[in-house]
């Protein structure tokens, strides 16, 4: 079974401070997949990043970045310099491969970004 | 990259009726996916849909919902007899073939 933890419900910063997102996995998977998303106040889900298992190496992109440690099962993402366009809910989602192929992720419950100006 | 177009975007329907949210994939993947996420919860995996077949469902999708791909473009999911539980955002969901899953604007329902 999978599962994904992300233990912070709620996160409220000031612009300009630096946040990270923290997001914990378990899986009997070798394979597998994760993602984060977006969710802005208008709801739609927005794909940020998918990281396999196979790739440790970090991902920077402008203000984002994401460490994924194996050793600790955690994939944990960094917003820099927040702005107050980061406000959104944001989802952890790990999937695995299912017989025929599909990924059908799980997501964790998600932690809501508030940032102050 | 593209995602996919949901409609409606919101609907409002009264308990015990019939309710179709559709997809339209904009390029021709195999897989595509329902999601729910009831308001202030998690997003919530109901179907899994591959070469016009059920692959995998979850516990929440009982005989009340279906899901077709009626002229092979179009992806709908039925709910036959809505309920005030039934209440959430729909998502639908496309796999790339580089196995990342990309989710539509969703479709709100409310049931009332």
């Amino acid at each position: 079974a999978q599962k994904v933890t992300q233990a912070q419900t709620e996160i409220s910063v000031v612009e300009k401070e630096d946040v990270t997102l923290d997001c914990v996995y378990e899986t009997r998977d070798t394979t597998y997949y994760l993602f984060w998303y977006k969710q802005p106040p208008s709801g739609e889900l927005v794909f940020l990043i998918r990281r396999n298992s196979f790739d440790e190496q970090n991902e920077i992109s402008g203000r984002y970045s994401w460490n994924f440690q194996k050793s600790t099962s955690s994939f944990n993402f960094t917003i820099t310099a927040s702005q107050v366009v980061d406000s959104a809910v944001y989802f952890c989602a790990l999937s695995e491969a299912r017989p025929g192929g599909s990924y059908i992720p799980t997501f964790g419950r998600g932690t809501s970004l508030i940032v102050h100006p | 990259e593209p995602e996919v177009t949901q409609t409606p975007s919101h609907q409002v329907t009264q308990m015990g009726q019939e309710v179709i949210l559709r997809c339209v994939p904009i390029s021709n993947h195999l897989y595509f996916y329902w999601y729910r996420q009831i308001l202030g919860q998690k997003v919530e995996f109901l179907v899994s849909f591959y070469n016009n077949e059920i692959s995998e469902k979850s516990e929440i999708f009982d005989d009340q919902f279906s899901v077709e791909r009626p002229d092979g473009s179009n992806f709908t999911l039925k709910i036959r007899s809505t309920k005030l539980e039934d209440s959430a955002m729909y998502f639908c969901a496309r796999q790339s073939l580089g196995n990342t899953i990309y989710f539509g604007e969703g479709s709100w329902l409310t049931v009332v």
